[in-house]
């Protein structure tokens, strides 16, 4: 009964290759996360999306473009692989946003976080 | 940038409370205090939340100083199972970033 998947676990891949990763919950949660994890540890987000709409990008190189063909679906595609996109990626999901979570003073949902794609470029 | 600091690593005795400490001294007035830990090579797990009161939940307590400038996040039993990196966060309003700092790593010994 996993909440938060993903796919692959592992992903080894050649410089200049275009790659994917998934993520799927089914927690019925509105809101996707995509996090990035380096080698030295520092878990950073990267993207966010709302009901398939994209919320937060965080000055992401534009080869890292998620889809999202369903709230319970986003998608992680990197084109031009480079060897600094070797870490392992995370994918978290809530069930809404702080926008929407009645504004300010308002908590934003918990974040639960599936058990991450190791991706290493060589 | 992280609104928190966390001691890099702490240890505690199997079966006895574990303590972590987090100083937060610019969180604003309606920023909320987030705990989650990674055990080795897993994701982030949620452990618990709060405002001003304290919290309390089957995995751990959470104190919040009156002037909410630092917090203490309290594993009552501690296991073998609990050894993870313990991130205290500050939430950011408005966006759902979860800004995550260095943590602090907890060693529980047997």
């Amino acid at each position: 009964d996993t909440a938060v998947s993903q796919t692959p676990k592992y992903l080894v891949t050649q410089m200049g290759n275009d790659k994917s990763i998934k993520c799927e919950q089914n927690l019925g949660h509105d809101t996707m996360y995509w996090y990035k994890q380096d080698s030295k540890k520092f878990l950073k987000i990267m993207f966010s999306y709302n009901n398939k709409e994209l919320i937060i990008n965080e000055t992401v190189p534009n080869r890292f473009s998620p889809k999202s063909p369903d709230k319970a679906h986003l998608n992680l595609h990197i084109n031009s692989l480079e060897l600094g996109d070797s870490a392992v990626y995370f994918c978290a999901s809530s069930h809404k946003t702080g926008r929407l979570a009645g504004g300010p003073g308002g908590a934003t949902d918990t974040q639960y976080f599936g058990p991450g794609t190791r991706l290493t470029v060589l | 940038d992280a609104k928190t600091t966390q001691p890099p690593s702490m240890d505690c005795a199997e079966g006895r409370a574990a303590n972590l400490p987090c100083n937060h001294s610019t969180i604003s007035g309606n920023e909320y205090v987030y705990w989650y830990r990674q055990i080795h090579s897993q994701g982030p797990q949620y452990i618990i939340h709060g405002l001003k009161n304290n919290e309390t939940n089957e995995m751990a307590s959470l104190i919040i100083t009156e002037d909410r400038k630092s917090s203490t996040l309290i594993l009552p039993h501690a296991t073998l199972r609990d050894t993870a990196v313990y991130y205290c966060i500050v939430r950011v309003l408005i966006t759902d970033k979860l800004i995550f700092g260095t943590g602090t790593r907890l060693q529980v010994f047997p």
